[in-house]
C-alpha cells in the first residue's frame, strides 16, 4: 500500500530555509495519475495549502506564499521536496505531504497523506 | 479571495444526524471535499466531489452541495466520530480550506 512520509529538521531559525522531503514507498512519484502536494497546520489551527507538483516538474503555488516557496520533485529517489525560505514564528506548523489525483475539475482532493512532521521556527 | 466558512463547533448527540455546513461564493458551481481530521492524526478524505465516499468510509457519512453552500451530514452519528472537519474546494488553480468544525458526540 503507498506511503507518504516526511522527513527533514524539526527546528529552523528565523530568517533561514525550511527544507523538507517527502518520500514515496510502495509506489511511485512518477505516476501518471496523480500530483503530489504540501499543507500545513499551524499547533490548534486548521489546514493550508502549499502548492503541489506533477512528476513532469509542473507546479501549482498557493499565491499567499508563491514568493517564498520551491517544490521540486526527485524522480530517481521518489521523493518530492518542499522549500520555504525566510522563515519566521508564524511558520511554525506539522507539515504533511498528500497526493492528489491531478489538476482536472474536481480532482483536487488529498486522498492520501503522510503522518506529518512538526517543524518549529526559534532561535 | 475565495474563502470557505464554517461554524467553529457542532454538537449531536449519539444516533442523531449531525451536519456541518461550508460556505463559499457559488461553492455549488465547484466541487468540494471534506476530511475528518482526529487529534494527533492526519486528515482523512471522507467526501470527494461532492458526493463521493471514499473506499473504507462507513455509508453514514454523505454530502450535497449546492448554490453557496456544502454540507457534510452524519447519519447515526457514533462517538467515534467526535473530530474536527474540514471542507475544500479548488478555486483558479488554489486550493481553499475552511477554518474547520469541532464536531462534539455528547
Amino acid at each position: 500500500q503507498l506511503q507518504l512520509q516526511e522527513s527533514g529538521p524539526g527546528l529552523v531559525k528565523p530568517s533561514e530555509t525550511l527544507s523538507l522531503t517527502c518520500t514515496v514507498s510502495a509506489g511511485s512519484v512518477r505516476s501518471s495519475n496523480y500530483y503530489w502536494g504540501w499543507i500545513r497546520q499551524p499547533p490548534g489551527k486548521g489546514l493550508e495549502w502549499i502548492g503541489s507538483i506533477y512528476y513532469s516538474g509542473t507546479t501549482y503555488y498557493s499565491p499567499s506564499l508563491k514568493s517564498r516557496v520551491t517544490i521540486s520533485v526527485d524522480t530517481s529517489k521518489n521523493q518530492f521536496s518542499l522549500e520555504l525560505r525566510s522563515v519566521t514564528a508564524a511558520d511554525t506548523a506539522v507539515y504533511y505531504c498528500a497526493r492528489h489525483p491531478g489538476t482536472g475539475v474536481g480532482n483536487w482532493f488529498f486522498d492520501l497523506w503522510g503522518r506529518g512532521t512538526l517543524v518549529t521556527v526559534s532561535s | 479571495s475565495f474563502e470557505l466558512t464554517q461554524p467553529p463547533s457542532v454538537s449531536v448527540s449519539p444516533g442523531q444526524i449531525a451536519s456541518i455546513t461550508c460556505s463559499g461564493e457559488k461553492l455549488g458551481d465547484k466541487y468540494a471535499c471534506w476530511y475528518q481530521q482526529k487529534p494527533g492524526q492526519s486528515p482523512v478524505l471522507v467526501i470527494h466531489q461532492d458526493t463521493k465516499r471514499p473506499s473504507g468510509i462507513p455509508e453514514r457519512f454523505s454530502g450535497s452541495n449546492s448554490g453557496n453552500t456544502a454540507t457534510l451530514t452524519i447519519s447515526g452519528t457514533q462517538a467515534m466520530d467526535e473530530a474536527d472537519y474540514y471542507c475544500q474546494a479548488w478555486d483558479f488553480n488554489t486550493v481553499v480550506f475552511g477554518g474547520g468544525t469541532k464536531l462534539t458526540v455528547l
